[in-house]
C-alpha cells in the first residue's frame, strides 16, 4: 500500500525558516507535491518534484530523495500568513494513477 | 478562467439517505478526483476518473460510487449514510492523469444526523 508521514504541528517565529519532511512508501512512486491548506479553503498546490533535488519557488523550496523516500518542503522568511496546513502527496503510477495525501502538518508562525 | 466548482457547498442529511455531489472542473480539464477530509486524517483518496472512466479507487465501502461525464463533470453518490461520512468532501481537477498539480474546489461539507 501507500503511507507517507508528516509531523502533525511545527512551531516558527516570523522571518525564521522551517522545515517540513515527508518520509512515504508507495509501489508505483511517480512525483512528490506539495499543498497548502488555510482554515477554511481549499488545498492550493505549491511545487512539484519528479527527481531528485531542489526546487525553488519564491520563499518556498521542496526538495526530493528518491533513494530515501524522503522529501522536504522549506519556507524561508516566514510570514503570519504562511500560518495553514501543509501537505505532502504522492503521485502512484501503480495500478492506474492516484495522488496519496499524508496527514498534514499544521504550521504555526508567531509574531 | 473559472475554477473547479463544487454544487451544493454545504449538505444536511439524515443517517440512511443517500446524496449526490457535483464537480465541475476547469475548463479543458479532462481528470477528475475526489477527497474525503476530516479532521486529523488529511485528504482521502475516493476515486480519479479520466475520460469518463473510473482509473482508481481508494478504500472505501461501495456506498461510496461516482462517475464522470463526457463534458469531464463528476458527480460522487454516497447511499445509506452513516453518521461517521460526515465530512468536507474535495473534488481536483487535472488536465490529465499524467499532470501533476490538480486544483482544488472549495469542497462540499457534508453533515449526517
Amino acid at each position: 500500500g501507500q503511507s507517507l508521514e508528516q509531523p502533525s504541528e511545527v512551531t516558527a517565529v516570523e522571518g525564521a525558516i522551517v522545515q517540513i519532511n515527508c518520509t512515504y512508501q508507495t509501489s508505483g512512486f511517480y512525483g512528490l507535491s506539495w499543498y497548502q491548506q488555510h482554515d477554511g479553503g481549499a488545498p492550493t498546490f505549491l511545487s512539484y518534484n519528479g527527481l531528485d533535488g531542489l526546487e525553488e519557488t519564491g520563499r518556498f523550496s521542496s526538495f526530493l530523495s528518491r533513494s530515501d523516500s524522503y522529501g522536504y518542503l522549506l519556507l524561508q522568511e516566514l510570514q503570519m500568513k504562511d500560518s495553514a496546513s501543509y501537505f505532502c502527496a504522492v503521485r502512484d503510477g501503480g495500478g492506474g494513477f492516484k495522488t496519496i495525501f499524508g496527514a498534514g502538518t499544521r504550521l504555526f508562525v508567531k509574531a | 478562467k473559472a475554477g473547479v466548482t463544487q454544487t451544493p457547498r454545504y449538505l444536511i442529511k439524515t443517517r440512511g439517505q443517500q446524496v449526490t455531489l457535483s464537480c465541475s472542473p476547469i475548463s479543458g480539464h479532462r481528470s477528475v478526483s475526489w477527497y474525503q477530509q476530516t479532521p486529523g486524517q488529511g485528504l482521502q483518496f475516493l476515486f480519479e476518473y479520466f475520460s469518463e472512466t473510473q482509473r482508481n479507487k481508494g478504500n472505501f465501502p461501495g456506498r461510496f460510487s461516482g462517475r464522470q461525464f463526457s463534458n469531464s463533470r463528476s458527480e460522487m453518490n454516497v447511499s445509506t449514510l452513516e453518521l461517521g461520512d460526515s465530512a468536507l468532501y474535495l473534488c481536483a481537477s487535472s488536465l490529465d492523469p499524467s499532470n501533476t498539480e490538480a486544483f482544488f474546489g472549495q469542497g462540499t461539507r457534508l453533515t449526517v444526523v
